[in-house]
């Protein structure tokens, strides 16, 4: 079956530091994979999204993730941490021939001074 | 301005009524989705269409009905059989890719039921 998991489920970083936020899929076959952003008591905002073109997407508010086809991973980075970062932050998943996208148990991540 | 409306932003309901939660879109996307949300938990599906006049039940469909009459609209009523409805709910759009994968959704800010 296909799935997603988010390692982690609080991340706690400086203001200033690296974000790290990790993801892993299985799929036999390359998957479109998205990261979204959520605020508290709001929706889900797309960050960025990998479609097999660039294997580094780079998207919004300085955030990037790397595609590892051999780690199976999907990895969200942001060199400097904000405070106004601080958000959950959610991996999903659209396999092929899938006609939904299946997320992740999500991250939340706290950003202290 | 483009994009997805949820109404009410907050509801309650007593216990033993049914609720209808709505969800319309300005973005032309032919699929809809609704989500449920609980604390410290992830999303979980509880019903998707992808064309007028046809949808499927998710992971969670249990004590909820939708219907699809109009492109733009997917309303999501909370029945009585629900047993534990209190959450926040998330509807979302997507075009149709065409690709073989699913496309972007786009999600609404968002209703937060509440049973009395």
């Amino acid at each position: 079956a296909q799935s997603v998991t988010q390692l982690g489920s609080h991340v706690s970083v400086s203001e200033g530091a690296l974000v790290l936020l990790r993801c892993n899929y299985s799929s036999s076959v390359p998957p479109y994979l998205f990261w979204y952003v959520q605020y508290p008591n709001q929706g889900l905002q797309l960050l960025l999204k990998y479609t097999s073109a660039a294997t580094l997407v780079k998207g919004i508010n300085g955030f990037e993730a790397e595609f590892k086809k051999s780690e199976t991973s999907f990895h969200l980075t942001k060199p400097s941490a904000h405070m106004s970062d601080a958000a959950e932050y959610f991996c999903a998943v659209s396999p092929r021939g899938y006609n939904k996208l299946i997320f992740g148990a999500g991250t939340r991540l706290a950003v202290h001074p | 301005d483009g994009g997805i409306t949820q109404s009410p932003k907050y509801l309650f309901r007593k216990e033993g009524q049914n609720v209808t939660l709505s969800c319309e879109q300005n973005l032309n996307h032919d699929a809809m989705y609704w989500y449920r949300q609980d604390p410290g938990q992830g999303l979980r599906l509880i019903y998707y269409s992808q064309i007028v006049n046809d949808f499927q039940k998710g992971d969670i469909a249990e004590g909820y009905s939708v219907s699809r009459e109009k492109k733009e609209s997917f309303p999501l009523t909370v029945t009585s059989a629900q047993k534990n409805p209190t959450a926040f709910y998330l509807c979302a759009s997507s075009p149709q890719a065409g690709t073989g994968f699913a496309d972007t959704q786009y999600f609404g800010p968002g209703t937060r039921l509440t049973v009395l």
